[in-house]
This record gives C-alpha cells, structure tokens and sequence, in this order.
C-alpha cells in the first residue's frame, strides 16, 4: 500500500468554524488531491497540487483552500464549515503524472452540524 | 468539459455469475481511461487502466475492460464474480489538460 495517511480519520465540528483537514504522504509523489465523496455524485475534485506551493482549483473549490508547504503534506482548510460541507474526504497521490495510477488515502468523514 | 457515465447505479448479481459495469465518456479527444474499485469503509484503488495500445485490458481479481473508442465506452466485466467483489466501482476518464473525472459510481452487490 502507498504511505498515505489522513487526519483526522472522523470530525464533527459546527457551522461557521474553520476546519483543516490533513494529507500526509511518504512516496515522494509530485501530484496530490483532494477529492471529496457524496451519495448520487461519486468523487470530485476540490483542488490539487503538482509541486510545493503549485496548486489549483478543481471542479467545486468553492469554500475550499488548500497548501502545500512541504512535499509530503497537503492541507485543506475550510475557512467557516458550512453543512454542505458534511462528506467523506479523500486524499491521492500520483507520481510525476496526471496520468500515473492515483493512490488513495483512507479517509476522513467530516459532519458539519 | 469532459464527463462520464456510469449507466447503472446498482448491479445486483448472484454469485458465480458474469457481470458487465457499463462506462460512456464524452469525449471526442484522446483519452485515457481507468476504473476504481472501492471496497466498504476504505478509499479507492486501481482495477486497470487503459493508456494506449492493445484495446483489452486486463486488471487485478479476474476483471477485464475493453476501451471502444467508436461507442466511446470502456465497460469493465468478469466472467465470474464472488461474494468479495461486493464493493463500488469508478469508472475515471482522464483527457487533454483537465483532471481525471470520475463517474458517480456503480454499486455491484453479489448475492450468495
């Protein structure tokens, strides 16, 4: 299994409070996700990254920032949670492509109350 | 912009049966194509890819898929299924310079 891991794995915060979620990678992978899960709308992306510092926006960014520091770390922040926000978060890796295999990490369920 | 089609929500299959996930993409531009496999409380990982040459593919746990580029289909099938092939499947399409897209997913459940 690829080294990726997410935290928190589970949060519950309320509306209007800033929220940030974390990737962690030991792959050494130039590209990072993060894609959020719904019922009904599979997988989308929020934003990503292709290097320290480079990122960009994804389908529904909205609501969303991102950085990346580091190469091994991914963040993204919801400035002020709001309950649209309530989703599963996944984070992936690819190595020096869009098109190489992405790589998965576990999870974090995240409930905006 | 780009976009996929995963015909069916839910495929309800009994087991030892062949199943067949359907997968349209909208593109009119090379492509490359991917399913997913997501098994119950875990993240995505790999099934097969299809990047160029040869239009089969063949994936990991006895699943194949055949890129159709005039149907612009990649449908993901096996010949036989077991309980544990229970799980969501992704169909992902990646093209020109946007990111990869992913279909809303099908459902396969394998009835004993």
């Amino acid at each position: 299994d690829a080294g990726i891991t997410q935290s928190p794995r589970h949060k519950v915060t309320e509306t209007g409070t800033p929220v940030t979620l974390r990737c962690h990678q030991t792959e050494n992978h130039r590209y990072m996700y993060w894609y959020r899960q719904d019922p009904g709308h599979g997988l989308r992306l929020i934003h990503y990254s292709y290097g320290v510092k480079d990122t960009d926006k994804g389908e529904v960014s909205d609501g969303y920032s991102v950085s990346r520091s580091k190469t091994e770390d991914f963040l993204l922040t919801l400035e002020s949670a709001t309950s649209s926000q309530t989703s599963v978060y996944f984070c992936a890796i690819s190595a020096a492509s869009r098109t190489d295999t992405q790589y998965f990490g576990p999870g974090t369920r995240l409930t905006v109350l | 912009a780009q976009s996929v089609t995963q015909l069916d929500s839910q495929v309800p299959v009994f087991e030892e049966a062949p199943v067949e996930l359907r997968c349209n993409y909208s593109s009119s531009v090379s492509v490359y194509l991917f399913w997913y496999v997501q098994y119950p409380n875990q993240g995505l990982q790999l099934l097969l890819k299809y990047l160029s040459g040869s239009t089969l593919v063949k994936g990991i746990n006895g699943f194949e898929a055949e890129f159709n580029k005039s149907q612009t289909s990649f449908h993901l099938r096996k010949p036989s299924v077991h309980i544990s092939d229970t799980a969501e499947y992704f169909c992902a399409v990646f093209s020109g310079n946007t990111p990869l897209v992913f279909g809303k997913g099908t459902r396969l459940s394998v009835i004993a």
